[in-house]
């Protein structure tokens, strides 16, 4: 029974390359969280996506960055146009279907993007 | 929206003392709790959770409890060991599935 699988683990790109991170999840998940965690930080949200659907997207910013979860395949995080600021670890976490009370989230090993 | 506070942010102990680490949230409709464990370069690994119906749950040397009034919820490991070292980072959210807020993570040390 795999967990959340992440690839690339790391990742180089130099300034104004694109960087596409894939995420898929846990078996029988259908939720999918993208997290970043700068150095010596906690994680921040930025993307919640159902299959198909982008629910929440309140944290991402607004400009070089998409999200997506197709109906085949993982879910992507794309950056577009990295700055040295991008450089972080981006982690994923899945969760199966809704309980009221709030659902345990598994996280992905991540993705490290280390930007030149 | 929801805001977690964690404290401290090092913690350093002798293997086999107890180790208590605080969180305060602000948001009174979150009712998920819980704590993640992260080794250097690995994974954030849930350890423990708590929802907003009990004040107390308990996992071998790992404890959490729930003050909902006060708005905070610790976690408790006894007899610490040296595995026990590594990032220690709280959370919450509110029902359904919804995003988690974390705290900003505690660094535990256990000397051996």
């Amino acid at each position: 029974n795999a967990g959340v699988m992440q690839n690339p683990r790391h990742l180089v790109r130099r300034r104004g390359q694109e960087a596409r991170l894939r995420c898929s999840p846990m078996k029988g998940h259908s939720h999918v969280y993208w997290y970043r965690q700068l150095p010596e930080e906690g994680l921040k949200f930025m993307v919640y996506l159902q299959k198909e659907n982008i629910i929440d997207e309140s944290g991402m910013p607004k400009e070089r960055f998409s999200a997506e979860f197709p109906k085949e395949g993982p879910s992507i995080l794309r950056i577009q146009q990295v700055v040295r600021g991008d450089s972080a670890a981006y982690f994923c976490a899945s969760s199966p279907s809704g309980l009221a009370g709030g659902n345990e989230q598994f996280f992905g090993p991540g993705t490290r993007l280390t930007v030149l | 929206g929801e805001n977690v506070e964690q404290h401290p942010s090092t913690l350093s102990v002798q293997e086999g003392d107890s180790a208590v680490i605080k969180c305060t949230y602000s948001d009174s409709a979150s009712n998920y709790f819980p704590w993640y464990k992260q080794e250097l370069g690995k994974r954030p690994q849930l350890i423990i959770d708590i929802r907003s119906n009990v004040g107390e749950k308990k996992d071998q040397r790992i404890a959490v409890t729930l003050n909902k009034t006060a708005k905070h919820f610790s976690l408790h490991i006894t007899e610490t060991q040296p595995e026990d070292s590594a990032v220690y980072f709280c959370a919450a959210s509110i029902p359904g599935n919804t995003p988690l807020v974390f705290g900003k993570g505690t660094r535990l040390s256990v000397i051996a």
